[in-house]
């Protein structure tokens, strides 16, 4: 069985400084890793994956996450926050291409001015 | 290009009555989801189709669920008869097929009150 957790329920940070939500994973076979973000009152929203190739990926909105395989870990960074990028973060993996993806539980990022 | 749309966009109905959402994935896409997201939680896959077959349905309870793919492109997911613990967002979300072109593209979902 796969799995996704995201360890912290909540990110509060400042304006201008760098982001961090974290997620480790547990699959069998090469996990496929997936952010997507939600507004309020918004369907989820696609920001980036690993696949294969490059451990750092780069996706939307000047985010990008670094897949560490001896960690399990998928966690989603940004150098400079935004108030704009506030709000709920959701973590995905499919083990071996299945097209089944597993989510986490969400995490709530507050970028505060 | 359009989006995944659903409707209704809201729904309230009384425990024991039945409902039915509605979904129009993304022209082309091959795969189409069915989610449950309760408040607090991640999206819980309910059902999945490869065009108009099933490929998991694990997580649906099929005593009260049940849901339907026409002719490989809208969708249908109803619920009959409806309990409490069924309030949350319904996602309906499609993706084409392909590992490089692999991601899902999410409605705006349906909320679904229980009373």
């Amino acid at each position: 069985a796969q799995s996704v957790a995201q360890p912290e329920d909540q990110v509060n940070v400042a304006e201008g400084n760098p982001l961090t939500v974290k997620c480790t994973y547990s699959v069998s076979g090469n996990p496929y890793l997936f952010w997507y973000v939600q507004y309020p009152n918004r369907g989820l929203q696609f920001l980036l994956k690993y696949i294969t190739g490059d451990n750092l990926v780069k996706g939307s909105y000047g985010f990008e996450a670094e897949f560490n395989k001896s960690q399990t870990s998928f966690h989603l960074k940004k150098p400079s926050a935004l108030v704009s990028d506030s709000a709920l973060y959701f973590c995905a993996v499919d083990g071996g291409g299945s097209y089944i993806p597993t989510f986490g539980r969400g995490t709530s990022l507050i970028v505060h001015p | 290009e359009a989006g995944v749309a659903q409707s209704p966009r809201y729904k309230i109905i009384e425990k024991r009555q039945s409902v039915a959402f509605w979904c129009n994935p993304i022209s082309g896409h091959a795969t189409l989801y069915w989610y449950q997201q309760i408040l607090g939680q991640g999206p819980k896959l309910l059902i999945q189709f490869q065009n108009n077959g099933v490929v998991d349905d694990s997580q649906l309870p099929k005593d009260r669920f049940s849901a339907e793919r026409l002719k490989g492109v809208d969708s249908t997911l109803k619920i009959q008869p409806a309990k409490l613990e069924d309030s949350a967002v319904y996602l309906c979300a499609s993706s084409p097929q392909g590992l490089s072109t692999y991601e899902q593209y999410f409605g705006p979902g349906t909320r679904l009150t229980v009373t």
